[in-house]
C-alpha cells in the first residue's frame, strides 16, 4: 500500500536558521504530494502540494520538489521565524475510483524555532 | 479560508458510555466528510468516508458498529463511539471536502479519554 515516511521530530531551530524535514513515499502510481502544517489549537491547513515529478510547491517562502527518483518530497525554508513552530504533515494522495482523493500523512514532525 | 468545526475539543467519558463528536463546514457546503484517528506520534488514519444522504464507507479494520457515522446535512457530519472503552482513546480528526475547489479542510480535532 502507501506510505509517507518523514522524519521524526522534534526538530528545534534557532530563528533565521535553515530548515529541511525530509519526507519519502511509497506508492504505486504517481502520486500527488502535499505539506500540512498544524499550529497548536488549529486543524491542518494545506501549505503547498505538487502535482507531478519536477514540481516545486512553494508558500510562505517554505519550498519542496516532487523527486520521482528518490521519491522524496523534501520540505526547506531558509530562515525560520518564531511563527513556523508547528507539527508538519507530509502526504500524498493517488487517484480514487470514488471521485475524491484519499489522503495518506505521515506521522508528523514538530518544529520548534527559539528566539 | 475555509474553516471546520469540532466539538467537543476534548471529552473525558466512563467505559462503556458513548460519545459524540461533530463536524462542521462554517462557510461551504460538504458532500464528503473525512474522519481520521492519531495515536501518539502516528500518522493520521483514515477511518471512513462520510457522504451525505447516504451510508459511510469505512476503511478496513474499523467496525462499523462501533463507530457510527451519520451525515445528515450539506455542513454537518457526526461520529458516534458507542460503548467506549479506553482503548478508544485518541484524537479524532474530521475534514471536509469542498467540491467547489476540490480541496479538504480540516478541523482542529476532539481529544477523548476513556477511563
Amino acid at each position: 500500500g502507501n506510505s509517507v515516511t518523514q522524519m521524526e521530530g522534534p526538530v528545534t531551530l534557532s530563528e533565521e536558521a535553515f530548515l529541511t524535514i525530509n519526507c519519502t513515499y511509497t506508492a504505486t502510481g504517481y502520486p500527488s504530494l502535499f505539506w500540512y502544517v498544524q499550529y497548536p489549537g488549529e486543524g491542518l491547513q494545506l501549505l503547498l502540494k505538487a502535482t507531478k515529478a519536477d514540481d516545486k510547491g512553494s508558500n510562505k517562502g517554505f519550498e519542496a520538489t516532487y523527486r520521482k527518483e528518490t521519491t522524496s518530497f523534501h520540505l526547506e525554508k531558509g530562515s525560520v521565524q518564531v511563527s513556523d513552530s508547528a507539527v508538519y504533515f507530509c502526504a500524498l494522495t493517488m487517484p480514487y475510483s470514488g471521485g475524491y482523493q484519499k489522503v495518506t500523512f505521515g506521522t508528523g514532525t514538530k518544529l520548534q524555532v527559539i528566539p | 479560508g475555509a474553516v471546520v468545526s469540532q466539538h467537543p475539543s476534548w471529552v473525558i467519558c466512563k467505559s462503556g458510555t458513548s460519545v459524540k463528536i461533530e463536524c462542521r463546514s462554517l462557510d461551504f457546503q460538504a458532500t464528503t466528510m473525512f474522519w481520521y484517528r492519531q495515536f501518539p506520534k502516528q500518522s493520521l488514519m483514515l477511518m471512513a468516508t462520510s457522504n451525505e444522504g447516504s451510508k459511510a464507507t469505512y476503511e478496513q479494520g474499523v467496525e462499523k458498529d462501533k463507530f457510527l457515522i451519520n451525515h445528515a446535512s450539506l455542513t454537518l457530519s457526526t461520529l458516534t463511539v458507542t460503548s467506549a472503552h479506553p482503548e478508544d482513546s485518541s484524537f479524532y480528526i474530521c475534514s471536509a471536502r469542498d467540491s467547489r475547489t476540490d480541496t479538504q479542510y480540516f478541523g482542529p480535532g476532539t481529544r477523548l479519554t476513556v477511563l
